[in-house]
C-alpha cells in the first residue's frame, strides 16, 4: 500500500556540517507534508508545513534559516538541518496526507523517522 | 490553536486488565482524531482513527470514543497484555492541517 518513505533512517554527524532528510510520497502525491521533531521522552512537535512548489510555512520558535526546506515535487520533500549543532540531535519525522477512498478522508500518513545526531 | 492533553502521564498496570487512556482537546472543530502508539526508539504505529462524523472506532482489543462536545477522546485496552507497554499517543487536527500531539501516555503492563 501507499506509504511516506524517509531517509536516511538515522545519520551522525559532526556539528557544524548539514545534513539532508528526505521524505518521499510513494504511490501517491502530495502537495502538502508536515515535518515533526521528537526529543528524547518528549512528543512530537510540528515544525512546518511543505508545500509543493511554494515556500514552506514555519511553527513559531522554529528557525526557517537553519531547517531549510524544500518540496519540488509532489512525491519530495526535504528537510536541511543546516550547521548542524548538538542541542538540533532529534528524531525527525515527515507525513503526508493520503486520501483514503473507503472512508473518503484525508488521513496524514508517517515515515518511520529520522534520527540525527549531531557531535 | 488546537491544544491535545493527555492523562495519564504515566501507567502501570498487571496483565489481564481493562484500561481507559485519556486525551481532551481545545478546538471541538477537528477532522480526524488518531491514536498512536510509539515503542522506544521507534516511530509512529497508527491504531485508530476516528473522523469528525463519527463516535468510536474498535480494532481488535482496542476501541475509541471520540465527544466532540466534550472535547474528549478515550482509548480503551481490553485484557491487557505485557506486549501493549508502549507510549500512546493521541492527535488531532483541522481539515488540511497537521496533526497537533498531546505528550502521550506511557503505559507498562507487567506480567
Amino acid at each position: 500500500g501507499a506509504v511516506v518513505s524517509q531517509h536516511p533512517s538515522w545519520v551522525i554527524c559532526k556539528s557544524g556540517t548539514s545534513v539532508k532528510i528526505e521524505c518521499r510520497s510513494l504511490d501517491f502525491q502530495a502537495t502538502t507534508m508536515f515535518w515533526y521533531r521528537q526529543f528524547p521522552k518528549q512528543s512530537l512537535m510540528l515544525m512546518a508545513t511543505s508545500n509543493e512548489g511554494s515556500k514552506a510555512t514555519y511553527e513559531q520558535g522554529v528557525e526557517k534559516d537553519k531547517f531549510l526546506i524544500n518540496h519540488a515535487s509532489l512525491t519530495l520533500s526535504t528537510l536541511t538541518v543546516t550547521s548542524a549543532h548538538p542541542e538540533d540531535s532529534s528524531f525527525y519525522i515527515c507525513s503526508a496526507p493520503l486520501h483514503d477512498r473507503r472512508s473518503g478522508a484525508n488521513v496524514l500518513t508517517f515515515g518511520a523517522g529520522s534520527r540525527l545526531t549531531v557531535l | 490553536k488546537q491544544e491535545v492533553t493527555q492523562i495519564p502521564a504515566a501507567l502501570s498496570v498487571p496483565e489481564g486488565e481493562n484500561l481507559v487512556l485519556n486525551c481532551s482537546f481545545t478546538d471541538s472543530a477537528i477532522y480526524n482524531l488518531q491514536w498512536f502508539r510509539q515503542d522506544p526508539g521507534k516511530g509512529l504505529t497508527s491504531l485508530l482513527l476516528i473522523q469528525s462524523s463519527q463516535r468510536e472506532q474498535t480494532s481488535g482489543r482496542l476501541n475509541a470514543s471520540l465527544d466532540k462536545s466534550s472535547g474528549r477522546s478515550t482509548l480503551y485496552i481490553a485484557a491487557s497484555q505485557p506486549g501493549d507497554s508502549a507510549t500512546y499517543l493521541c492527535a488531532a487536527n483541522q481539515a488540511g492541517t497537521a496533526l497537533i500531539f498531546g505528550k502521550g501516555t506511557t503505559l507498562s503492563v507487567s506480567s
